[in-house]
């Protein structure tokens, strides 16, 4: 999986509880996204980072936040877990923007109660 | 805008019969386009992808795919199944020079029966 690891790789928490899910590359690639994968939707970008501290919305970003403090790691907080966001998370991450391809993680699998 | 279409949720195909999953897109300029695999539990696979140039594009494990710009599509075939083929399959697209990040297809269910 390309030098990306997640963590955990299951969790099982209750509606209103925080979730933080951790992204790791050993790559230095600039670009970190984190994507959430649902039955018949694919996979929808939540957020993503273009460099340390430089991060943008995608398309389901409602209820979710992002921070890069470091070029390997890239955090996803789920301030008020919801229903809803029961998921598989994945991060994937590029060197380059337009044309690079998006390598990705195992995923997490989130079960929100 | 930008999106893209896999009009089949499940494809069945036998062992050693070519196999082809379908992908359809909508850009507004140029697009560059994307295939991945994903077996159970794991995370997605790069398998090829369209930037430019030759609109035949071989991939990894034997795929390759088929741009066509006046069908908008861009389908994967392989000349032979394997059982070990069997995956969810993603085709995603970019518009080319746009701000927009990858869309991606709802997924194809490959199955390959012995």
């Amino acid at each position: 999986d390309a030098g990306i690891t997640q963590s955990p790789r299951h969790k099982v928490t209750e509606t209103g509880t925080p979730v933080t899910l951790r992204c790791h590359q050993t790559e230095n690639h600039r670009y970190m996204y984190w994507y959430r994968q649902d039955p018949g939707h694919g996979l929808r970008l939540i957020h993503y980072s273009y460099g340390v501290k430089d991060t943008d919305k995608g398309e389901v970003s409602d209820g979710y936040s992002v921070s890069r403090s470091k070029t390997e790691d890239f955090l996803l907080t789920l301030e008020s877990a919801t229903s809803s966001q029961t998921s598989v998370y994945f991060c994937a991450i590029s060197e380059g923007w337009e044309t690079d391809t998006q390598y990705f993680g195992p995923g997490t699998r989130l079960t929100v109660l | 805008a930008q999106s893209v279409a896999q009009p089949e949720d499940q494809v069945n195909v036998a062992e050693g019969n070519p196999l082809t999953v379908k992908c359809t897109y909508s850009v507004s300029g140029n697009p560059y386009l994307f295939w991945y695999v994903q077996y159970p539990n794991r995370g997605l696979q790069f398998l090829l992808k369209y930037i430019t140039g030759d609109n035949l594009v071989k991939g990894s494990y034997g795929f390759e795919a088929e741009f066509n710009k006046s069908q908008t599509s861009f389908h994967l075939k392989k000349p032979s199944a394997l059982v070990s083929d069997s995956a969810l399959y993603f085709c995603a697209v970019r518009d080319a020079g746009s701000a927009r990040q990858l869309t991606f297809g709802s997924g194809t269910q490959l199955t390959v029966l012995p």
